[in-house]
């Protein structure tokens, strides 16, 4: 079966810092990969996406995430957050063998600091 | 595009009793997904469908729980006799085939 770890679930920082959240699945096979945010108050909203190709992609708002296949990972990373960054973040895996329905990770809270 | 709307947004229920919730999906998707969401945990998938056939059902789910999509387009969730631990956040998803999910805004159900 499937399964996705995000290593941080707690991660507060300063406006203008680096982010890197962390993403591994346990998956072998050929999988699509997803970043989603859900804001306060809103419903989850595909952030990137990754199919196949270039293993850098970037998403919406400045974020890109890296498809690196040898370590099973799928980091979300952007320069520079904004206090309009704060949400929850959550990794996704999908598989064609698992029916293509999506396992999600138990998701990262992310709070700026403005 | 209208998004994915989800009715009701909250319901509360006492034990023992059944509650339904409804799904519209965005008009062109083929697929319907149901998830279910407990706080500081990412949604749990529940069940799909392609069109009016359910493909899959997650094998945690209780029997209790009924998913219906009998003509291709919304769905209902019902779940029979609920208990304390049903109580979570629903949501459901479409999408067309194999494209990324859109989700609504979910229905959050509290079981007292």
């Amino acid at each position: 079966a499937q399964s996705v770890s995000q290593h941080n679930h707690h991660v507060i920082l300063s406006e203008a810092a680096s982010l890197e959240l962390g993403c591994n699945y346990s998956y072998g096979g050929t999988v699509n990969l997803f970043w989603y945010v859900q804001y306060p108050g809103q419903h989850l909203q595909l952030l990137l996406k990754y199919f196949s190709g270039d293993p850098l992609v970037k998403g919406i708002k400045g974020f890109e995430a890296e498809f690196i296949k040898s370590k099973f990972s799928f980091n979300l990373r952007k320069p520079s957050v904004q206090w309009s960054d704060t949400a929850e973040y959550f990794c996704a895996v999908a598989s064609m063998e698992y029916g293509n329905k999506l396992v999600f990770g138990a998701g990262t809270i992310l709070r700026v600091k403005s | 595009d209208t998004g994915v709307s989800q009715d009701p947004r909250h319901k509360i229920t006492k034990r023992g009793q059944n509650v339904t919730f409804r799904c519209d999906p965005i008009s062109e998707h083929n697929r319907l997904y149901w998830y279910r969401q407990t706080l500081g945990q990412g949604p749990e998938f529940l069940t799909y469908f392609q069109n009016e056939a359910q493909l899959e059902k997650s094998r945690l789910l209780s029997d209790r729980f009924s998913a219906e999509r009998p003509k291709g387009s919304f769905s209902t969730l019902e779940i029979q006799r609920t208990e304390q631990g049903d109580s979570a956040m629903y949501l459901c998803a479409s999408s067309y085939y194999n494209s990324p999910l859109h989700f609504g805004n979910g229905t959050r159900l509290t079981v007292t």
